[in-house]
């Protein structure tokens, strides 16, 4: 069965800084990966989709990676900035969910 | 991208009445997920609904407490029935035409 883990639970940096999100999934055979990001008390805003033929993803300040042989997607965030501050949400859609990584930017 | 709206934005019902959450998207799909967000947690997927179709529930999900709708390939509803405080959740409409998978903003239910 598959299961999606994401770890720090929850992470508080300042301003400016470069940071990563880890996302570890069970089963290689995972198809898609993507990354949300969830404002509280707020629906999921879509980052980055990796198909499943492809390694990683860009946009703007961020960039995801997708590791099928170790299990891992990684989510890099630079030059960090308040508007980050949200809940970071990996998952093999539309069933498997990791449980967030809090982000906290400090100004 | 897909843009979903979702009514209502929230509630507050009392215990054992029910609510009926709609959701309308921008394209025709022809799968839509329900999915609960407990306080705290991440997401559950409810069920899948299909045009022409019964929904197909998850487990620990009944179509008695959670009747799905999908009359046409835009709009879906969920009903909440009989509505206990555990019900309490945030309750979010997804789509995913093309692989990429969207949400609506969510229906926030709070059951006094």
């Amino acid at each position: 069965k598959q299961e999606v883990t994401q770890i720090p639970a929850a992470l508080s940096v300042p301003e400016g800084e470069n940071l990563v999100l880890n996302c570890s999934f069970t089963d290689s055979a995972i198809y898609n990966l993507q990354w949300f990001r969830q404002d509280p008390g707020k629906g999921l805003t879509s980052l980055l989709l990796i198909q499943s033929s492809q390694r990683e993803q860009t946009s703007g300040r961020l960039n995801a990676s997708l590791d099928k042989s170790s299990g891992r997607s990684t989510l890099y965030i630079a030059a960090s900035q308040p508007g980050d501050s949200a809940t970071y949400l990996c998952a093999a859609p539309q069933l498997i969910w990791g449980a967030g990584t809090k982000l906290i930017i400090k100004p | 991208s897909a843009v979903i709206s979702q009514k209502p934005s929230r509630d507050i019902c009392q215990r054992g009445t029910s609510l009926t959450i709609q959701c309308q998207v921008d394209s025709q799909v022809t799968m839509m997920f329900w999915y609960r967000q407990q306080p705290g947690q991440s997401l559950t997927l409810i069920a899948t609904a299909n045009q022409g179709s019964e929904a197909t529930y998850e487990s620990g999900f009944v179509i008695d407490k959670f009747p799905i709708s999908r009359p046409n390939l835009t709009f879906s509803t969920l009903t909440v029935s009989n509505m206990s405080p555990e019900d309490s959740s945030i309750y979010l409409c997804s789509v995913s035409p093309w692989g990429e998978q969207f949400f609506g903003p969510g229906t926030r239910l709070t059951v006094l």
